[in-house]
């Protein structure tokens, strides 16, 4: 069975360009998360769903952040502009209803913004 | 003072090394504790929850004061498969949101 599935894997960019990261959820899974980690911050959760309708963004860091899970099996992170202090490790996460205290994540999206 | 806080680490330890973890909470209507272990540039995985009563899966100890907000994990004859970072985890609610700890490295050296 997938688990999580991220895109891309990684991505360099340059400062001012948008960036979008994709995020398949484990199939049949109700929450979505998505979660950034840098050295600094450690893990922050910035954004979750439930059944593809935004619960809680009090975590994004600005307006240059937006997410939007358009049906149950894809969720997107956009950043834009990008700017270099958004560089870091992105995951994304899934969890059931009945069991959403156990969190499944993807393998992350290492974002570089020169 | 940040929600979930862990020992700073590393912890450096011989293979056989018993090792202990803690972590302190400082919302005292949290529900739910883990604790998720990530290896290297690779995602957190859970490695076990935490209840009340305290609990075991084969050499890994995990409990919990819900009075001292206070939990620890133990590990016991520690491998080198072992070395990961450990993060102490809190969900405040069922709605889901979990908060991670910064934490805790550990090295288990042959």
């Amino acid at each position: 069975d997938a688990g999580v599935i991220q895109s891309p894997r990684h991505e360099v960019t340059e400062m001012g360009q948008e960036v979008t990261l994709r995020c398949k959820p484990i199939s049949g899974h109700d929450y979505l998360f998505w979660y950034r980690q840098t050295m600094m911050r450690g893990l922050e959760l910035l954004i979750y769903f439930n059944n593809n309708v935004p619960i809680d963004d009090s975590g994004m860091p600005e307006d240059r952040f937006s997410a939007k899970m358009p049906n149950a099996s894809f969720s997107t992170l956009k950043i834009q502009p990008s700017e270099p202090r958004d560089s870091a490790v992105y995951f994304c996460a899934s969890s059931l209803r009945a069991n959403r205290d156990t969190q499944y994540f993807g393998p992350g999206t290492r974002l570089t913004v020169l | 003072r940040k929600e979930v806080e862990q020992d700073p680490g590393p912890f450096n330890v011989p293979e056989g090394a018993t090792v202990a973890f803690n972590c302190t909470y400082s919302n005292s209507a949290s529900q739910s504790f883990f604790w998720y272990r990530q290896d290297c540039r690779k995602e957190p995985k859970l490695l076990m929850s935490v209840y009340s009563s305290g609990n075991e899966d084969g050499r890994f100890t995990a409990q919990l004061n819900r009075a001292s907000q206070y939990i620890s994990l133990l590990i016991r004859d520690s491998k080198l498969s072992d070395s990961a970072t450990y993060l102490c985890v809190v969900l405040y609610n069922q709605g889901g949101k979990l908060i991670f700890g910064q934490g805790t490295e550990l090295s288990v050296k042959p």
